[in-house]
Formats: C-alpha cells, sequence, structure tokens
C-alpha cells in the first residue's frame, strides 16, 4: 500500500519561497501522476500543481507563475516550490497520488503538513 | 476554466438520505470523483468514476453523474458521515484538476 509523507517547513516569511517534500513509500514514484493541493484555514482544497514521474508538470494558473514542482525518482520523492509568498499562502499542503492517468482520481493522500506564512 | 458549484451546506436527520450535488457544464461527460473530508484529516476518496466505491466504503455512499450535474448520495445516514464532501474533475481541454467548493453535510 502506497503511503505519501509530507516534510518541511512549518514556518516561512513573507516574500520567501515555501519548499516542501513529499515521500512515497510501499510503492515505487514511476508510472504515476502526483499532484499537490492545499487548503487555507477553514477553506477548500485548492489544485496546485501536478507532476509526472517523468518530469513533466501543469500547474493552476492562479499560481503558475509562483510553483515550481519537481521530482527525484532515485528518492522516491517529489517536491514543491512556491516562491513570493505572502499570508494568502498558508494553508494545510497535501501530496496526493493520481494513478497512470490524469483523470484518475487521487486515491492516496499524504496528512498533510501546515505552513504558515509570517515575519 | 472549469467550474464545480456545490451547494455550501446540507442537513439531514439520521437514518434519512441525503444528495450533494456537484454542478458543471456538461459534466456528465467528465468522470467525477467525490472526497469526504473530516475535521483535521487528510481527505478521503469515497467514489469515483461516477459511482464506484473503493474497497471499505459503505454501500450506503452511491453516485451518478448525467448532464450538468453529478450527485452523491448518502442513504441511511449516520452522525459519523458528518463531514465536509468535495468533488473533483480532471478538465481534459485545460489538463487542470478541478475541485468544487466543498459541502458541509449536517447529521441533525
Amino acid at each position: 500500500q502506497v503511503q505519501l509523507q509530507e516534510s518541511g517547513p512549518g514556518l516561512v516569511k513573507p516574500s520567501e519561497t515555501l519548499s516542501l517534500t513529499c515521500t512515497v513509500s510501499g510503492g515505487s514514484i514511476s508510472s504515476y501522476y502526483w499532484s499537490w493541493i492545499r487548503q487555507p484555514p477553514g477553506k477548500g482544497l485548492e489544485w496546485i500543481g501536478y507532476i509526472y514521474y517523468s518530469g513533466s508538470t501543469n500547474y493552476n494558473p492562479s499560481l503558475k507563475s509562483r510553483v515550481t514542482i519537481s521530482v527525484d525518482t532515485s528518492k522516491n520523492q517529489f517536491s514543491l516550490k512556491l516562491s513570493s509568498v505572502t499570508a494568502a499562502d498558508t494553508a494545510v499542503y497535501y501530496c496526493a497520488s493520481t494513478g497512470y492517468q490524469q483523470k484518475h482520481p487521487m486515491d492516496v493522500w499524504g496528512k498533510g503538513t501546515t505552513v504558515t506564512v509570517s515575519s | 476554466s472549469y467550474v464545480l458549484t456545490q451547494p455550501p451546506s446540507v442537513s439531514v436527520a439520521p437514518g434519512k438520505t441525503a444528495r450533494i450535488t456537484c454542478g458543471g457544464n456538461n459534466i456528465g461527460s467528465k468522470s467525477v470523483h467525490w472526497y469526504q473530508q473530516k475535521p483535521g484529516q487528510a481527505p478521503v476518496l469515497v467514489i469515483y468514476y461516477d459511482s464506484d466505491r473503493p474497497s471499505g466504503i459503505p454501500e450506503r455512499f452511491s453516485g451518478s453523474n448525467s448532464g450538468n450535474t453529478a450527485t452523491l448520495t448518502i442513504s441511511r445516514v449516520e452522525a459519523g458521515d458528518e463531514a465536509d464532501y468535495y468533488c473533483q474533475v480532471w478538465d481534459s481541454s485545460s489538463d487542470h484538476q478541478v475541485f468544487g467548493g466543498g459541502t458541509k453535510l449536517t447529521v441533525l
């Protein structure tokens, strides 16, 4: 059974870059799509973007100018970088797997990690 | 960009049937997935590909999708079903994942 675990700093200063990593265990990162999703306090889910194990990506247009998602197949990890953060980027950040095709459901989620943007 | 519209809240008495809708332009032509999220927890997939149930999800959960509306139906509602529910699709024209705004299910 595949499991996902997010990791990274819980506190980021305004204007800096948020960096998170999702570690995949119990299975290979290869052949799958992997997504980042976030949830601001008291609000709904927002898709940030996805990466295919080969490295191809697609991002939410509202965040595209600030987001980079990358993959390290040797470590079975994929990562999120969000630049120039503001308080509006404070949220719980989740990683999730989407299977072999983008239309597949996000059937495995990490537990989420809370990131607060504050000086 | 593709938009999914859910009612903010739905209330139902225990033992009754809850129906949560997800509206979108010609959503019937897309595959809809539904997630349940309880406070402080990650979302859990409860329906995928419009009407399939993952293992471990009670048969009380079912889904349908036609025209401009997809529906998650929860029969014989229990107190433990109280949660936020989100619909989600992959929009092939933009290659983006899209979530609905979420519906808070309250069990009276």
